[in-house]
């Protein structure tokens, strides 16, 4: 089983400034990677996912993630946050061809400071 | 497409009554997930379904949980009795295909509160 770990619980930034949210998993078998996004008394959106080819991958909202094989990492970046970006962030795994369970990670509240 | 549909959104009931969420997963997903969140545990998996049958149960917590899916529009899960560590929000989400790539699409989730 997977085990996903999101390192920082709470990140507060000041508008425009840039922002890394990050995550990493424990196995090094073949993964796919997504990150949520979770707005108050709502569920969890798909901001963007990594399935093969390019590492870097672009999601919705100006967010993009870089795979890191080697590191096990997901990282989630913006490099200049609105205050509408406030939320949990959730990122979450799942291994090609077992398919259906999808490990998450504990989540990082986003602040954005005005 | 009307996306995952959980109702009520909200249910506050006192401790030893029953509690019936329900979900209306997308047209077409094969797969159901029922999901619990709560502020110490996160995001807990406590049951899933492929084509209306339960794969895997292990994360229900105990017997007074249950969960059926009578059709592929259709899920409810139950508790009974409930009881006040019960209170958490409870999500419901749907994918096409069992392969992994394919993200899990959410309802917007029922907060149960029992007091």
């Amino acid at each position: 089983a997977q085990s996903v770990t999101q390192l920082d619980s709470q990140v507060p930034v000041f508008e425009e400034a840039p922002v890394e949210l990050r995550c990493n998993y424990s196995s090094s078998v073949s993964v796919y990677l997504f990150w949520y996004v979770q707005y108050p008394n709502q569920g969890l959106q798909l901001l963007l996912k990594y399935l093969s080819g390019s590492t870097l991958v672009k999601g919705i909202n100006g967010f993009e993630a870089e795979f890191n094989k080697s590191q096990t990492s997901f990282h989630l970046r913006k490099p200049s946050v609105h205050i509408s970006d406030t939320a949990e962030y959730f990122c979450a795994v799942s291994e090609r061809d077992t398919g259906n369970q999808f490990y998450f990670g504990t989540g990082t509240s986003l602040t954005v400071i005005p | 497409d009307a996306g995952v549909i959980q109702s009520p959104r909200h249910e506050v009931t006192e401790m030893g009554q029953e509690v019936t969420l329900r979900c209306k997963p997308i047209s077409g997903h094969d797969y159901l997930f029922w999901y619990r969140q709560t502020m110490m545990r996160g995001l807990e998996l406590l049951i899933y379904f492929n084509n209306n049958v339960p794969i895997d149960d292990s994360g229900m917590p105990e017997d007074r949980f249950s969960a059926k899916m009578p059709n592929a529009s259709f899920s409810t899960l139950k508790i009974q009795p409930s009881e006040p560590r019960d209170s958490a929000v409870y999500f419901c989400a749907s994918i096409a295909g069992g392969k992994g790539n394919s993200p899990l699409h959410f309802g917007n989730g029922t907060r149960l509160t029992v007091t």
